[in-house]
C-alpha cells in the first residue's frame, strides 16, 4: 500500500513543491514511478525507477528516496504544474497507486 | 509516434457485459506488455489487468478477477478487456497503457480513456 501526503498542497508559482509517497513495506527503487494527471486527461509518466525523469520531462521535476519513503520535488512551480500527482509501485503480479496529491494554486 | 486509441465504452446495466478495445500504433506492439487502469469519477487510479507481449503472462486485480478477461491480438495491434457481471463500482474511465519495457511496469503511453457506466 502506498500512502501519499499531503492530500492537497497549496503553493504559488515559483515556489518549491515536495510530495511524499510512503510504502507499507520496503520496495525496490526500480519499482517506483510518479505520474501527473490534469483534469480530463490521461496520466503522464514523470519519473521511473524512483529518480529517473521520463522522456521530455523538465528538469525542475526530480524524484528521490529509497526503502519505504519516496519524494517527488518540483523546484520552481510553473502554472502548468498544478495538477494531481500519483506514485505507483509494481511487483511481479500486481500494481498499486497512491491515492494522489492535489497540487493547487494558492 | 506512439498512439493508443481506447474504444467500446458505454452504458450497461448491472450484470451486463462490455468489451473494450485499445488499438495501438507507432511501436512494435508484440514487444510490449499492455495494461488497463481505471479511474472512478472523482477518484484515483486503480490498476485492473496486465498482459505480457506474448500473452503468456496475465494478471488481474482482485476486484475484477473472475469477471474480466484481458487478451490481445498482435496481428491487429490491439488489446482487449472483456468485462462480464458488471457492477456499479465498475463505473469508471478505463485507460489502456503501454508498459515502458518488459519487466518494468511503469506506463509511458496512455490511451485517452473509455467511459464505462454501469447503471439501470
Amino acid at each position: 500500500v502506498l500512502t501519499q501526503s499531503p492530500g492537497t498542497l497549496s503553493l504559488s508559482p515559483g515556489e518549491r513543491a515536495t510530495l511524499s509517497c510512503r510504502a507499507s513495506q520496503i520496495i525496490t527503487t526500480i519499482s517506483l514511478g510518479w505520474y501527473q494527471q490534469k483534469p480530463g486527461q490521461a496520466p503522464r509518466l514523470l519519473i521511473y525507477g524512483a529518480s529517473n525523469r521520463a522522456t521530455g520531462i523538465p528538469d525542475r521535476f526530480s524524484g528521490s528516496g529509497s526503502g519505504t519513503d519516496f519524494t517527488l520535488s518540483i523546484s520552481r512551480l510553473e502554472p502548468e504544474d498544478f495538477a494531481v500527482y500519483y506514485c505507483q509501485w509494481f511487483g511481479k503480479s500486481s500494481v498499486s497507486f497512491g491515492q494522489g496529491t492535489r497540487l493547487e494554486i494558492k | 509516434e506512439v498512439q493508443l486509441l481506447d474504444s467500446g465504452g458505454g452504458l450497461v446495466q448491472p450484470g451486463g457485459s462490455l468489451r473494450l478495445s485499445c488499438a495501438a500504433s507507432g511501436f512494435t506492439f508484440s514487444n510490449y506488455a499492455m495494461t488497463w487502469v481505471r479511474q472512478a469519477p472523482g477518484k484515483g487510479l486503480e490498476w485492473v489487468s496486465a498482459i505480457s507481449g506474448s500473452a503468456r503472462s496475465i494478471y488481474y486485480a482482485d476486484s475484477v478477477k473472475g469477471r474480466f478477461t484481458i487478451s490481445r491480438d498482435n496481428s491487429k495491434n490491439t488489446v482487449y478487456l472483456q468485462m462480464n457481471s458488471l457492477r456499479g463500482d465498475d463505473t469508471a474511465v478505463y485507460f489502456c497503457a503501454k508498459n515502458w519495457r518488459e519487466g518494468i511496469a511503469v506506463y509511458d503511453n496512455w490511451g485517452q480513456g473509455a467511459l464505462v457506466t454501469v447503471s439501470s
